[in-house]
């Protein structure tokens, strides 16, 4: 059965430092991974994609298929990007497959 | 674009009743997913209808059922509610089905079964 796996429930960070929040997943097949990001107050909603190997918010997430890891990275925290953000696996039909989520706390 | 639209934003029931939950996806997509997020858990999936077929189904028991209608909107179902189906429903549209597509998601509808 599939599963995500998200760590850290709770995660600070002071304003400029690196952030990284894990996520591992298992799956046998070739998954898509997504970071989902909600901001207080907001919906959730779509931050990154694995297939798309872009930086959303200097944000970067890098597949690593040996160790089942989709870590998000960012160089330098800033205090917006204080939110809870949930790793997720999908496929064809979509269905996805979430973490239990990180809320991350930029201290200014 | 209002995006994704789910009514009511939030309901009470008691054990046993009926619930009908209701959502608009954004113009232009056809397909809309169903997930059920419980407090201090991330959304979990129950399904996935497009063109008005069901192309996915998540581990819920049969009291959960759903449909979409020709305008492409859906509506969950969920009988003889149990206390542990309180949780925030979300619903979720995007273009196309079965092409992995981003996932637009609604303020979700808060259920509470006393």
């Amino acid at each position: 059965a599939q599963r995500v796996t998200q760590p850290e429930k709770l995660l600070s960070v002071f304003k400029g430092a690196p952030v990284e929040l894990k996520c591992n997943y298992s799956y046998s097949g070739s998954p898509e991974l997504f970071w989902y990001v909600q901001y207080s107050r907001q919906r959730l909603q779509l931050l990154l994609r694995h297939i798309s190997r872009e930086s959303i918010k200097g944000f970067t997430a890098d597949l690593n298929k040996g160790e089942t890891s989709f870590h998000l990275k960012k160089p330098f925290a800033q205090e917006e990007d204080s939110a809870m953000y949930y790793c997720a696996l999908g496929f064809g039909n979509e269905k996805l497959t979430f973490g239990t989520g990180t809320r991350l706390t930029i201290i200014p | 674009d209002a995006g994704v639209t789910q009514s009511p934003t939030h309901l009470i029931k008691t054990r046993g009743q009926h619930v009908t939950l209701r959502c608009s996806p954004i113009s232009g997509h056809k397909s809309v997913s169903w997930y059920q997020q419980v407090l201090g858990q991330g959304p979990q999936f129950i399904f996935q209808y497009y063109e008005k077929e069901e192309r996915g189904r998540g581990n819920f028991p049969d009291r959960f059922s759903a449909r979409q209608f020709p305008n492409y909107s859906s509506e969950l179902n969920v009988n003889a509610l149990l206390l542990g189906d309180s949780a925030l429903y979300l619903c979720a549209s995007s273009h196309r089905g079965g092409q992995n597509q981003p996932q637009h998601f609604g303020d979700g509808t808060r259920l509470s079964i006393l």
